[in-house]
């Protein structure tokens, strides 16, 4: 298994500023992603990044609102650009496994007043 | 997104008795993963079953998943404090490994 890091663990945020999150895996993963977790709420991906190529958007997720860098096969960051109070959420970062299970990081929680 | 639907969607059971948690999904998957997540941390991989597997077990953990109906269970047998979380479903349902997660069971364990 993977031993994935996040920093930071939580923050309080303004309105129109800017966050990046990082993702540090102890290991080399073909593989990243990123969800968000609303108050109360499931998961839902964000994007998928694989080293080498842009990030893979899902539905309602666009890259200027949250990009995201891959530079190598340990490490991504996730910015969450121009934020409201509706981005308060948990942001986690996952890597797939060898037996198409993910691996998830301790998640950021961010707070956005 | 498809998310899968969970039931209960909270749980509350004394220590030692079993607990059982359904998910439900829509679409036809590769596989199908149990996942825990203790107070809004990261989440911790419990077990995979894949789409031609019909049950399966790890440690006090048994999961069976029903294709015909796009249903999986999950039992948790004699329960114990620390089995305290939210339990989330997800089904790996495209090459792209990516995973749909189910809204999630709250479980607490009473001592």
């Amino acid at each position: 298994s993977a031993v994935i890091s996040q920093k930071p663990s939580r923050d309080i945020c303004q309105r129109g500023t800017s966050l990046t999150i990082q993702c540090q895996v102890d290991s080399q993963v073909t593989m990243m992603f990123w969800y968000r977790q609303q108050p109360g709420q499931s998961l839902t991906l964000i994007a998928t990044a694989n080293q080498g190529s842009e990030a893979t958007y899902e539905s309602g997720f666009v890259i200027d609102k949250f990009p995201i860098s891959r530079p190598n096969l340990t490490f991504s960051t996730l910015t969450v650009s121009n934020m409201s109070p509706e981005d308060s959420s948990i942001y986690l970062c996952s890597v797939d496994g060898t037996g198409r299970e993910q691996y998830f990081g301790p998640g950021t929680r961010l707070t956005v007043t | 997104s498809q998310q899968g639907e969970e039931d209960p969607q909270a749980l509350s059971i004394q220590e030692g008795e079993n607990a059982t948690m359904n998910c439900s999904y829509k679409t036809s998957i590769n596989n199908l993963q149990w996942y825990r997540q203790n107070s809004g941390r990261g989440l911790v991989h419990l077990i995979l079953i894949r789409s031609n597997e019909r049950e399966k077990h790890s440690g006090r953990l048994r999961v069976t998943l029903d294709t015909s109906k796009k249903s999986s269970s999950l039992l948790i047998t004699a329960s114990r404090a620390a089995d305290t979380a939210s339990y989330f479903c997800a089904t790996d349902n495209s090459g792209a490994q990516k995973l749909v997660f189910g809204q999630g069971t709250r479980l607490t364990i009473n001592p």
